[in-house]
C-alpha cells in the first residue's frame, strides 16, 4: 500500500458543486501538504499543517479550505468549484523541520464542467 | 517574476546521451535545492537534496549549484529510456515552504 493515500483519483464535477479530496498517510509524519499541478506552472502550494491544531494558507488558498482531522488525514475542500480550479493535485507529506523531502501521494485529477 | 525559472522542455535524447537539466532563482535567501523526479501520473519523488555551492554525486546523476550565479544544474550521465520522466526543481529558504520549477519533461529514445 501506498505511504501517501490519495481518495478520489479521479474526479469530474460541475461549477458550483461541493468537492472533498481526502489525504491519509502512514508515514507517521507531522506535517501535511496540498499542492496544485498545472501545466507551465508548476507545483504550487495551497494549504499546510505543521500539526493537527495548526493550518497555514499557502501561496494560492482562495476557494480552498482545508481540515486536519488527524495526524494522519488531511482534506481539501472546494466550496463551490469552478472550472478554473481544474488540475492535478497532490497531497505531500514531510517528517523534517524546515525545507526537507516531501512524499508525495499519486495525485488526484479533477475536472470541473 | 517568478521564483525559480526551469525551461519546460520538451527535451528529447538518444539512450547514453549525457543530460542536462537547469534552473534559475532570484531570491539568495534560497539554502536548500532540490531536484524531483515525477514518472507519468504519479507523485514527485526526491531524487537529489544539496545545501551548498558546488556538486553532487550519486550514480549516474549530478547536482550543481553556482550561489553567486543563482542557478542550479542537474546531470545525468549515460541517460536510459527509465529516465523518461519529468524533472522539476525545488528550492527552500530557512521558511518551511518549497518553490518549484516548472518542470522539464525529458524523454529516452532507445
Amino acid at each position: 500500500d501506498a505511504d501517501v493515500t490519495q481518495t478520489p483519483r479521479n474526479r469530474i464535477t460541475k461549477t458550483g458543486k461541493r468537492i472533498m479530496l481526502e489525504c491519509s498517510q502512514t508515514k507517521g509524519h507531522d506535517r501535511m501538504y496540498w499542492y496544485r499541478q498545472d501545466p507551465g506552472l508548476g507545483l504550487q502550494l495551497i494549504y499546510y499543517s505543521f500539526d493537527v491544531k495548526d493550518i497555514n494558507k499557502g501561496e494560492i488558498s482562495d476557494g480552498y479550505s482545508v481540515s486536519r482531522q488527524a495526524q494522519a488525514k488531511f482534506s481539501l475542500s472546494l466550496e463551490s468549484a469552478i472550472p478554473n480550479q481544474t488540475a492535478l493535485y497532490f497531497c505531500a507529506t514531510s517528517g523534517t523541520v524546515g525545507p526537507g523531502e516531501l512524499f508525495f501521494g499519486e495525485g488526484s485529477r479533477l475536472t470541473v464542467l | 517574476q517568478k521564483e525559480v525559472e526551469q525551461d519546460p522542455g520538451p527535451l528529447s535524447v538518444p539512450e547514453g546521451a549525457i543530460v542536462s537539466l537547469n534552473c534559475t532563482y532570484s531570491n539568495s535567501a534560497f539554502q536548500y535545492f532540490m531536484w524531483y523526479r515525477q514518472y507519468s501520473r504519479k507523485g514527485p519523488e526526491l531524487l537529489m537534496y544539496t545545501y551548498s555551492s558546488g556538486n553532487k554525486e550519486d550514480g549516474r546523476f549530478t547536482a550543481q549549484v553556482d550561489k553567486s550565479s543563482k542557478y542550479i544544474s542537474l546531470f545525468i550521465r549515460d541517460s536510459q529510456p527509465s529516465d523518461s520522466a519529468t524533472y522539476l526543481c525545488a528550492l527552500g529558504s530557512g521558511a518551511n515552504n518549497l518553490f518549484f520549477g516548472t518542470g522539464t519533461r525529458l524523454t529516452v529514445i532507445p
